[in-house]
């Protein structure tokens, strides 16, 4: 299994420019998170997909910030626009829902905004 | 809310045993876990336990959990300069399937 996918690696913009995050889960997992790492916050849960519906996106920060899950294999996080604030890391997981929980996260992106 | 709080870095040397602490709030929790975060990587997850356990081991890492103070401990036995790495408790309660993480502790393995 590949585990989970993530692009791109790294992103460098300037403020006011749209990003896209991309993210394919583990095949079967039927749950999808994203995550968002600083380090004054640490990591934060911004949204959460099950059966590629959003179930709690009580954690995206504002307005900029959208998520979509068009299917059981992708997802993804815009920022439009983008702020410097919005630099971070941004990981994506994914679980199947069995009681346990066990997420399995992605490499991340690393988003810098200029 | 839940709050999960660990120490923010540990020293120990190669092969001496390592002992890195979390407490909790949330008395709800079910799940617990350990996750490692090495240099520019996601998050891999080490071990869980569930919170009716007391104890559980996995070959060099034991995990102990004391329910009545929310503390949970992630032994490293035998450490190596390869266990070098951020690592951070999470915990999971009945209402919500996110995680909660801690600050993470950064631990440093010195030859």
């Amino acid at each position: 299994d590949a585990g989970v996918i993530q692009s791109p690696r790294h992103e460098v913009t300037e403020m006011g420019q749209e990003v896209t995050l991309r993210c394919k889960p583990i095949s079967g997992h039927n749950s999808l998170f994203w995550y968002r790492q600083t380090m004054m916050r640490g990591l934060e849960l911004l949204i959460y997909f099950n059966n590629n519906v959003p179930i709690d996106d009580s954690g995206m920060p504002e307005d900029r910030f959208s998520a979509k899950m068009p299917n059981a294999s992708f997802s993804t996080l815009k920022i439009q626009p983008s702020e410097p604030r919005d630099s971070a890391v941004y990981f994506c997981a994914s679980s199947l829902d069995r009681g346990r929980e066990t997420q399995y996260f992605g490499p991340g992106t690393r988003l810098l905004v200029l | 809310g839940e709050d999960v709080e660990q120490s923010l870095f540990l020293s120990v040397r190669e092969g001496d045993s390592s002992v890195i602490n979390c407490t909790y709030t949330d008395s709800s929790s079910t799940y617990l876990y350990w996750y490692k975060q090495e240099p520019g990587a996601g998050l891999q997850l080490l071990t869980y336990i569930f919170s009716n356990m007391d104890m559980k081991q996995d070959q060099r890492l034991t995990v102990l959990l004391n329910k009545k103070d929310k503390h949970l401990s992630l032994r490293i036995a035998d450490t190596q300069t390869g266990d070098s790495a951020i690592y951070f408790c999470a915990e999971r309660d009945t209402g919500r399937r996110a995680l909660t993480f801690g600050s993470g502790t950064r631990l440093q393995v010195q030859p």
